[in-house]
C-alpha cells in the first residue's frame, strides 16, 4: 500500500545551524505534499504546500525564508529549517496525496520528525 | 475562512457507552470531511470520510451540510477506541485543514 516515510525521525541541533527533513512517497507518486508542524497536544498546523517543479506556497504566517521547501523529486520532497531557533522546535510532518485516475483518494501521512534545537 | 472547530479538548467515556465527538467546519465551498486518528506513538491515519458513507471501527459521520457539522459517532465505546481524533476538512488544491482534535479515553 501507499506509505510515506520521513527521514530522520528525530534530530536535535545547536541554534544556528540549519536542518534538512525529507519525505519520500514509497510505491506512489506525488506532484504535491504538504508539511505541517505540531506542537506538543496542539493540533497540525499546515506551513506550506510543496509543488514538484515550481515554489512551494506557504501559509500565511509562515516564513518563507527560514523553511525552505524543495520538490526535488516525483517522490521527495525536503523542507530545510534554517538557522533553527529553540522555538523551531516542533514535531514536523509530511503528506502526499494519493490519486487515482487523477481524483485524490487519500491523504497518507508521514511519521514525524521530532526536531529540538538547544 | 476555512476553519474546523472541536469543541471538546477532552473526552471521557465508559467503556460500552455511546461516544459522540463534535466537529463543525466553515467552508464556502462544497466541503470534503474527513476524520483522521491518532493512536499513542503512531502516525496520523484515516479514519472515515463522509463521501464513502462508511463505517469504519464502528464508528459513522454524517455530514449536516445546515448545521456545518460532522459529528463522530460509535454506539459502544471500546477500549481500544482511546486515541487522538482529528476532524478535517480538505479544501481546494488537496489541502487539509485540521480541528484542534479530541483525546477520547475510554475508561474500562
Amino acid at each position: 500500500g501507499a506509505v510515506v516515510s520521513q527521514h530522520p525521525s528525530w534530530v536535535i541541533c545547536k541554534s544556528g545551524t540549519s536542518v534538512k527533513i525529507e519525505c519520500r512517497s514509497l510505491d506512489f507518486q506525488a506532484t504535491t505534499m504538504f508539511w505541517y508542524r505540531q506542537f506538543p497536544k496542539q493540533s497540525l498546523m499546515l506551513m506550506a504546500t510543496s509543488n514538484e517543479g515550481s515554489k512551494a506556497t506557504y501559509e500565511q504566517g509562515v516564513e518563507k525564508d527560514k523553511f525552505l521547501i524543495n520538490h526535488a523529486s516525483l517522490t521527495l520532497s525536503t523542507l530545510t529549517v534554517t538557522s533553527a531557533h529553540p522555538e523551531d522546535s516542533s514535531f514536523y510532518i509530511c503528506s502526499a496525496p494519493y490519486r487515482l485516475a487523477g481524483v485524490v483518494n487519500e491523504q497518507y501521512f508521514g511519521p514525524g520528525t521530532r526536531l529540538t534545537v538547544t | 475562512a476555512q476553519r474546523v472547530t472541536q469543541p471538546e479538548k477532552l473526552l471521557s467515556v465508559f467503556k460500552g457507552a455511546p461516544v459522540e465527538l463534535k466537529c463543525n467546519y466553515s467552508y464556502s465551498g462544497s466541503p470534503e470531511l474527513f476524520w483522521y486518528v491518532q493512536y499513542s506513538r503512531q502516525r496520523l491515519q484515516l479514519l472515515l470520510r463522509h463521501i464513502s458513507r462508511e463505517s469504519i471501527k464502528g464508528f459513522t459521520a454524517d455530514l449536516n451540510k445546515g448545521e456545518t457539522s460532522f459529528h463522530l459517532k460509535k454506539p459502544f465505546a471500546q477500549e481500544e477506541d482511546s486515541a487522538m481524533y482529528y476532524c478535517a476538512l480538505e479544501t481546494s488544491y488537496d489541502k487539509v485543514i485540521f480541528g484542534p482534535g479530541t483525546s477520547l479515553s475510554v475508561i474500562p
